[in-house]
């Protein structure tokens, strides 16, 4: 089935810096690759997807990029604020049904 | 708005009770889901369902069942709770839409098993 990784598990970065969060995944029949948000204490939320046919989506801060050659996707955030501080999760989905989750990213954003 | 609610935030059991968790979608969703998340393994698939009375496994479906008898609810049961069940408990639900689809999930159920 498919395996999802993440690196890195934990970032920390200055306020006004770039983060960046980098997934590889197994199935080379994935062609949708969603990234959610989770806020302490809240439920995941959707903040940006990109599909096979994309190689790179952006929204306002918020870029991603894919190789589907490479097997890897990667999620940007420019210019970043204190509440870009989260968990955020890559996934990728093999079927029109189901994603699979990588084991997620904690940013904290320093002001 | 898509709302997706749980049963219960928090919930304090002990080992070899039965155990319910429930989840409704008001979207008329056809697909939904139970995750189990844990710190450092992200959300990890337990069951899935695209239909009523339809369901499939995910990638950890050992100690726990469902059941989905009307479109908008999906429970999640723990035949025999134990305590490595201990964990965060989110619920998700989507349309399809071709290929991939977004999930809409709910505020979680904290388990604890003792």
């Amino acid at each position: 089935g498919e395996n999802v990784e993440q690196h890195p598990s934990t970032l920390s970065v200055q306020e006004g810096d770039s983060a960046v969060i980098k997934c590889t995944y197994s199935d080379s029949a994935s062609n949708y690759f969603p990234w959610y948000k989770q806020e302490l204490g809240k439920r995941p939320q959707l903040i940006i997807d990109i599909r096979s046919n994309v190689g790179e989506k952006k929204d306002q801060r918020i870029a991603v990029t894919l190789n589907k050659t490479a097997k890897h996707f990667s999620l940007h955030i420019t210019e970043t604020q204190p509440e870009d501080s989260a968990v955020y999760f890559c996934a990728a989905s093999p079927d029109s049904r189901k994603v699979i989750f990588g084991p997620g990213t904690s940013l904290s954003v320093i002001p | 708005d898509v709302k997706v609610t749980q049963s219960s935030r928090y919930l304090v059991k002990r080992t070899g009770e039965k155990v319910f968790l429930e989840c409704v979608q008001d979207m008329d969703h056809e697909n939904m889901f139970w995750y189990r998340q844990d710190p450092g393994l992200g959300l990890r698939l337990i069951y899935f369902s695209y239909d009523v009375k339809m369901k499939e496994k995910g990638d950890i479906p050992e100690g726990y069942s469902v059941s989905r008898e009307k479109k908008e609810r999906f429970s999640l049961i723990l035949e025999s709770a134990s305590t490595n069940q201990t964990s965060m408990y989110l619920c998700a639900s989507s349309s399809p839409s071709g290929t991939g689809d977004e999930q809409y999930f709910g505020p979680g159920t904290r388990l604890t098993v003792t």
